[in-house]
């Protein structure tokens, strides 16, 4: 069945930077484009970042344009999304998702950005 | 890229239907069948449950119903049941300029 796993969430500091991956596995990876979505608390759901199912297309949130970067390596089935000059306003559960209609969704990892 | 209306919460009573109205644009709701809809439990994660406005996925109980006129899309959950109390938000194909889909801004549904 198809799963997808996320980690590398924690509390950072503002200005600092984090990297969350997604192991994907019950499917064939490299066959399907790739999200990032979030979730600050208590708020709804924002699309963050959308990269292509080689990798070559990639798309972002205005929110987050020029600080994150979503990456996929299709022979360890895992994405990426590096966030670099984090804020307040980052502090969110991050899911990652399946194709361009969001089909599967990962549990979740939260990110806290607090000094 | 503005979210999709929706209103804020809905309710009806075990057995009875509910119908959450997602309202767009006609470069979003209005330009494209790839209408999704999606449940959330508190502290879990959304699942898919409409796709493509009418579809259901597999596994998805035959009480939930997707449909679309102009701008706005619908999800109608039928039988309501106890375990249909949660979260809802739609989502929207929004054109091939950002490969994005853009969400509603979530509907509380209540069971009473």
């Amino acid at each position: 069945q198809v799963q997808l796993v996320e980690s590398g969430g924690g509390v950072v500091q503002p200005g600092r930077s984090l990297r969350l991956s997604c192991a994907a596995s019950g499917f064939t990876f490299s066959s399907y484009a790739m999200n990032w979505v979030r979730q600050a608390p208590g708020k709804g759901l924002e699309w963050v970042a959308v990269v292509s199912d080689d990798g070559s297309n990639k798309h972002y949130a205005d929110s987050v344009k020029g600080r994150f970067t979503i990456s996929r390596d299709n022979s360890k089935n895992t994405l990426y999304l590096q966030m670099n000059s984090l804020r307040a306003e980052d502090t969110a559960v991050y899911y990652c998702a399946r194709n361009l209609g969001y089909d599967y969704w990962g549990q979740g990892t939260l990110v806290t950005v607090s000094s | 890229q503005s979210a999709l209306t929706q209103p804020p919460s809905a309710s009806g009573s075990p057995g009875q239907s509910v119908t959450i109205s997602c309202t767009g644009t006609s470069s979003d709701v209005g330009g494209y069948n790839y209408v999704s809809w999606y449940q959330q439990h508190p502290g879990k994660a959304p699942k898919l449950m409409i796709y493509e406005v009418t579809k259901r996925p597999s596994g998805v109980p035959n009480r939930f119903s997707g449909s679309k006129s102009g701008n706005t899309a619908s999800l109608t959950v039928s039988g309501l049941q106890a375990e249909d109390e949660a979260d809802y938000y739609c989502s929207s194909y929004a054109g091939s300029n950002n490969l994005n889909y853009v969400f509603g801004t979530g509907t509380k549904v209540t069971v009473l």
